[in-house]
């Protein structure tokens, strides 16, 4: 079945640039969207961005003016940068899958970036 | 931005008892073209991604015990635990899938066993 894998690095300074990758395995990388959400500390859930295999994007319109996520199908992967990141960037990182107007039904393990100068 | 709301915040029952979580949305999430209703419900348990339990409101993903189930249609939805176990303790979000252009999710309930 479809897995998940992410990684990027997991302690920035303030104004430095996030960045995170997601490999897609064991299935089809196109007919999904492929989203990235967030979730601080102990908070909830926020969604930041999607992309489709042929680089359609909707962004977060909160975030979008220091937002990129893009595609590299020949890898099966999608990245996520975040620029001028401050402490409020804080947060567990998750990659998800959705079918075209569904769900996340698919998610990455997460990875915890911290913001600290 | 539709805005979701769920109640309560914080919910403590006993084993084998019912549990009920409401979400309520900012604006209809019910597609007149097909009927569906864009709602789902995650399950997340500590340092755990959200798990998918269920989407269209009601329908159950696959491997998700039938104890869970959702109801509720338009801006007002509920889940519904028949029979607690004591793996469901968690935190469950509701989310809405009806904007493309931004998803976005309930505060949490936190449910505990009482």
């Amino acid at each position: 079945q479809v897995q998940l894998q992410q990684w990027g690095a997991g302690l920035l300074k303030p104004s430095e640039t996030l960045s995170l990758t997601c490999a897609v395995s064991g299935g089809s990388f196109g007919g999904s969207y492929w989203s990235w959400i967030r979730q601080p500390p102990g908070k909830g859930l926020e969604w930041i961005g999607e992309i489709n295999h042929a680089g359609s994007t909707n962004y977060n319109p909160s975030l979008k003016s220091r937002l990129t996520i893009s595609v590299d199908t020949s890898r099966n992967q999608f990245s996520l940068t975040l620029s001028s990141v401050t402490a409020a960037d804080t947060a567990v990182y998750y990659c998800a899958r959705a079918q075209p107007f569904d769900a996340f039904d698919i998610w990455g393990q997460g990875t915890l970036v911290a913001v600290s100068s | 931005d539709i805005v979701m709301t769920q109640s309560p915040d914080f919910l403590s029952v006993s084993l084998g008892e019912r549990a009920s979580i409401k979400c309520k949305s900012s604006q209809s999430l019910l597609y007149s073209s097909n009927n569906k209703n864009y709602l789902a419900w995650y399950q997340q348990k500590p340092g755990q991604p959200p798990k998918l339990l269920l989407y269209w409101a009601s329908t159950r993903e696959s491997g998700v015990p039938d104890r869970f189930s959702g109801s509720g249609s338009g801006t007002d939805f509920t889940l519904t635990i028949s029979s607690l176990q004591a793996e469901d303790v968690a935190v469950y979000y509701c989310q809405q899938y009806y904007s493309p252009l931004l998803y976005t999710f309930g505060q949490g309930t936190k449910l505990e066993i009482k």
